[in-house]
């Protein structure tokens, strides 16, 4: 089965930590998303890669970090510079980024508590 | 004021009820329309997928776009229990890629 894995599931961390979510996927999509999800807001887009090696700023990336060294995985890191880490995190692929009807798959989000 | 806007809800029907969901949206250059389904602490996953204004159908679900009002539209015929979640819009211009740009979603309850 296809899909986008995100792990853990929940995760809390205390103040101050850097702490980094884990998402990897299998349906062989060239573009990779980190998305933030506060109740009430929509998603807001954190960081996104269209290819290996190359990655850009959303509209939220302060106090995070990404890499993309491999083509299934594209994992996020909540640095404490990050005023406010404590969110859903949902990570999203597509086929093509370039491609405005490419549609968004999503994982199942992993829950940070920040205390 | 924000790109998208999308009531909170809760809306709660009858199971059998038509549910209406929609999304008012500021800028006029957004071309493609989406609405995702989101139920509780999962992903969103893609129900409906719309280019300019018309109509859509899927099944029991129909998406409408009119973009001379900027205001899209989501319906959900007779409605189930397991219909209940948040419902996404989102919408993106043709230059921006798959920069989606989200409401705030709007969560359902349909009651047995």
């Amino acid at each position: 089965d296809g899909g986008i894995t995100q792990s853990p599931k929940y995760l809390f961390r205390k103040e101050g930590q850097n702490v980094t979510l884990s998402c990897e996927q299998n349906l062989n999509h060239d573009a990779m998303y980190w998305y933030r999800q506060d109740p009430g807001q929509g998603l807001r887009l954190i960081y996104y890669s269209q290819i290996v090696n190359d990655f850009q700023k959303g509209d939220i990336a302060e106090g995070y970090s990404v890499s993309r060294e491999k083509k299934e995985s594209f994992p996020l890191t909540v640095t404490s510079a990050q005023k406010n880490p404590t969110a859903f995190y949902l990570c999203a692929s597509s086929i093509d980024q370039g491609a405005s009807n490419s549609p968004l798959h999503f994982g199942n989000g992993t829950r940070l508590t920040v205390t | 004021q924000k790109e998208v806007e999308q009531d909170p809800g809760p809306l709660s029907v009858p199971e059998g009820a038509i549910v209406s969901l929609n999304c008012t949206y500021s800028n006029s250059a957004f071309q493609y329309f989406m609405w995702y389904r989101q139920y509780s602490r999962k992903g969103p996953e893609l129900l409906m997928y719309t280019y300019s204004s018309g109509n859509k159908e899927d099944g029991r679900f129909t998406a409408q776009v009119d973009k001379s009002s900027k205001y899209i539209s989501l319906f959900i015929r007779d409605s189930q229990p397991s219909d209940s979640a948040t419902y996404l819009c989102a919408m993106n211009r043709k230059a921006a890629g798959n920069k989606l740009t989200f409401g705030g979603g709007t969560r359902v309850l349909v009651k047995p």
